[in-house]
């Protein structure tokens, strides 16, 4: 597709469950990026896929979340255990660039909604 | 720790008049600076970005002005319209740090007809 598509749209889930949201960056872009915005806030950080590179997991509030990208494309943010402070929009993002200038324009999806009862 | 902030949760001004959002970090070592505009449901998209090399960039009705010294930047569109009614996310990038963004709380920005 032509832009970042992100599935599913909306998920509501109950306390303690495992849910996984999925993200399908742009064709050929090489970084990859998880974002949440939970209710009020701003965009938080949790992981960031760069190339071949080890990914940077510095965001992750807890080990109870992670994410893989699968043949430098496809990534999937795993929720297990899933706790009400959880419920936020959870955005994806791609970059065609990894080099200078680093940080370069992201294109975003439009995110997933969790809500966790 | 939150190394970018927007202290001014809303703004509200009249069409035609200037809108001046605001954003203050304190890595020093941050050297990219960009700005995002959200409208609701839709994903955050790319605005105008500076370099730490340049203290001004300007695209159409939106300038970026960074100062350095005082770890601060500004978003100004002029003239604003109705249309510019979003929220506004300041984000910084450490180049040593790969490619991460680190985004500010966001202001929202409502331009009154």
């Amino acid at each position: 597709g032509a832009g970042v598509s992100q599935s599913p749209s909306n998920k509501v889930t109950e306390k303690g469950k495992d849910v996984e949201l999925r993200c399908d960056p742009i064709s050929g872009h090489t970084a990859l990026y998880w974002y949440r915005q939970s209710l009020g806030q701003g965009l938080e950080f949790l992981i960031y896929f760069q190339g071949n590179s080890a990914p940077d997991k510095s965001g992750l509030p807890s080990d109870r979340f992670s994410a893989e990208r699968t043949g430098g494309s496809v990534s999937t943010l795993t929720i297990q255990r899933t706790q009400q402070e959880d419920s936020a929009v959870y955005l994806c993002a791609s970059s065609k660039r990894t080099g200078v200038p680093l940080g370069g324009k992201l294109f975003f999806g439009e995110g997933s909604r969790l809500t966790v009862l | 720790d939150q190394q970018v902030k927007q202290n001014s949760p809303s703004l509200s001004v009249q069409e035609g008049r200037i809108s001046i959002l605001n954003c203050d970090y304190t890595n020093s070592m941050f050297d990219y600076f960009l700005w995002y505009k959200k409208y609701p449901a839709e994903g955050p998209t790319f605005l105008i970005s500076i370099s730490s090399i340049k203290d001004k960039n300007e695209d159409g009705r939106f300038t970026v002005f960074l100062n350095k010294s005082a770890k601060h930047l500004s978003l100004h569109i002029v003239p604003s319209q109705p249309g510019d009614s979003a929220v506004y996310f300041c984000a910084a990038s450490d180049g040593n740090q790969g490619g991460k963004l680190i985004f500010g709380q966001g202001t929202e920005l409502s331009v009154k007809p």
